[in-house]
């Protein structure tokens, strides 16, 4: 069964240091791994999703790794400022089964200006 | 931008009731899911629906049934509310793209308390 795991649970760290979120997972079969961002009492917001033939994808200042492999993932924020505070969630999507994603309990991370 | 809309932001009912959760996309997306998120939890998957009438059970249908007339609607039910139906409710789409890859857009969520 697939599990995925987010260490740690809470971060904070000065602002304009870089910074990387973890995301491990216990099955390689996967289709891709998604990246969010909540905010507290919202929804999620899609950041990046990596398929699973790819290495990384880049959006601005956040980089997504993929390692199926090893079954990781890092979320590399740089430059990081008072306005990235939020919830980091990581989700894969599962090839067994149709479109069932398996979300971890994320990473909460301040931003202290 | 895909716009998911959760027609409640916080609702308050009563055990027993039977509750209705309503979610719209603009995106003509075919896939549209329910899940509840819960502190320690994470988000865990009700049900989901790949076309109008068509769904599929999550990892916890128990106690959940949904609706889909319409494409762009994913109606979530409580039966009888309990109050260990007490949590933030998201709802979801994405668009079809049979196992290749496509992001899913999530509204702003209900925060729903049962009493």
């Amino acid at each position: 069964k697939q599990e995925v795991t987010q260490i740690p649970a809470a971060l904070s760290v000065p602002e304009g240091e870089n910074l990387v979120l973890n995301c491990s997972f216990t099955d390689s079969a996967i289709y891709n791994l998604q990246w969010f961002r909540q905010d507290p009492g919202k929804g999620l917001t899609s950041l990046l999703l990596i398929q699973s033939s790819q290495r990384e994808q880049t959006s601005g200042r956040l980089n997504a790794s993929l390692d199926k492999s090893s079954g990781r993932s890092t979320l590399y924020i740089a430059a990081s400022q008072p306005g990235d505070s939020a919830t980091y969630l990581c989700a894969v999507r599962v090839t067994s089964g149709t479109y069932k994603y398996i979300f971890g309990t994320g990473t909460r991370l301040k931003v202290l200006a | 931008d895909v716009k998911v809309t959760q027609s409640s932001r916080y609702l308050v009912k009563r055990t027993g009731e039977k509750v209705f959760l309503e979610c719209v996309q603009d995106m003509d997306h075919e896939n549209m899911f329910w899940y509840r998120q819960d502190p320690g939890l994470g988000l865990r998957l009700i049900y989901f629906s790949y076309d109008v009438k068509m769904k599929e059970k999550g990892d916890i249908p128990e106690g959940y049934s949904v609706s889909r007339e319409k494409k762009e609607r994913f109606s979530l039910i409580l039966e009888s509310a309990s109050t260990n139906q007490t949590s933030m409710y998201l709802c979801a789409s994405s668009l079809f793209a049979g196992k290749s890859n496509q992001p899913q857009h999530f509204g702003d969520g209900t925060r729903l308390s049962i009493l």
